[in-house]
C-alpha cells in the first residue's frame, strides 16, 4: 500500500543553519505531496504542496521538489529561525481512496 | 475570517462516558474529515464525509460515530466502546475529496 517515510528526529540546528528533512514515499500512480507543520498544542498548517513530478512547492523560505525518479519530497530551508521549531509532517494524497497518508513527523528544534 | 473551529480545546471524560467533539467550518467546503493523533505519531483517519448526509469509515472507526446534517458541521462522538480514547483529535476540510485539506486547531481528549 501507499506509505510515507520521514527521517527520525529530533533535528537540532543553530539559527541560520541549512535545513533538510528527508521524505520518501511509496505510491501507485501520481499522488499529490504535502508538507504540513504543527506548532506545540496546535493543529496542522499547510506549508507547501506539489501535485506533479518536478513541481517545486515553496512557502516562507521552505522548498520541496517532487522527485518521481527517487520517490522523494525533501523539505529544505536555507536559513532556519528559532520560530521554525515545530513538528513537520510529510503526506501524500491517495487519489484512489481520497485520504491523506502521513509520515510519523520530524521534530525540529532551532537554538539561538 | 474563514476557517475551521474545534471545541472544546481540552476535554476530560470519565471511563464509560460518551463525549462529542465539535467541528465547524465556514470555508464552504464539501468534504470534512476526522483524524486522531497519538504522541510521536502521524495522523490516522477516523471518518470522512464527502457531502451532507453521507460519511464513510476511515482506518480506525471502531468506537467512534459521526453525523453530517449540515455542510458546516461534522461532530465526532467518542463512545465508551473506544478502548483507548486519550489522544489529540483533528478535524479537517477540503473543497472536494481529492483537494487540499485544511486543519482545525484540535481537541485534546483525556480519559480519567
Amino acid at each position: 500500500g501507499n506509505s510515507v517515510t520521514q527521517m527520525e528526529g529530533p533535528v537540532t540546528l543553530s539559527e541560520e543553519a541549512f535545513l533538510t528533512i528527508n521524505c520518501t514515499y511509496t505510491a501507485t500512480g501520481y499522488p499529490s505531496l504535502f508538507w504540513y507543520v504543527q506548532y506545540p498544542g496546535e493543529g496542522l498548517q499547510l506549508l507547501l504542496k506539489a501535485t506533479k513530478a518536478d513541481d517545486k512547492g515553496s512557502n516562507k523560505g521552505f522548498e520541496a521538489t517532487y522527485r518521481k525518479e527517487t520517490t522523494s519530497f525533501h523539505l529544505e530551508k536555507g536559513s532556519v529561525q528559532v520560530s521554525d521549531s515545530a513538528v513537520y509532517f510529510c503526506a501524500l494524497s491517495d487519489k484512489s481512496s481520497y485520504k491523506l497518508i502521513f509520515g510519523s513527523g520530524t521534530r525540529l528544534l532551532v537554538r539561538p | 475570517d474563514g476557517g475551521i473551529t474545534q471545541s472544546p480545546k481540552y476535554l476530560f471524560r470519565k471511563e464509560g462516558q460518551n463525549v462529542t467533539l465539535s467541528c465547524e467550518q465556514n470555508l464552504n467546503h464539501d468534504a470534512m474529515y476526522w483524524y486522531r493523533q497519538d504522541p510521536g505519531q502521524g495522523l490516522r483517519l477516523i471518518y470522512y464525509s464527502q457531502i451532507v448526509n453521507d460519511f464513510q469509515k476511515g482506518d480506525i472507526a471502531e468506537g467512534y460515530s459521526v453525523s453530517r446534517e449540515k455542510k458546516e458541521s461534522f461532530p465526532l462522538t467518542v463512545t465508551s466502546a473506544q478502548k483507548n480514547p486519550t489522544a489529540f483529535y483533528l478535524c479537517a476540510s477540503s473543497m472536494g475529496l481529492a483537494d487540499t485539506q485544511y486543519f482545525g486547531p484540535g481537541t485534546r481528549l483525556t480519559v480519567l
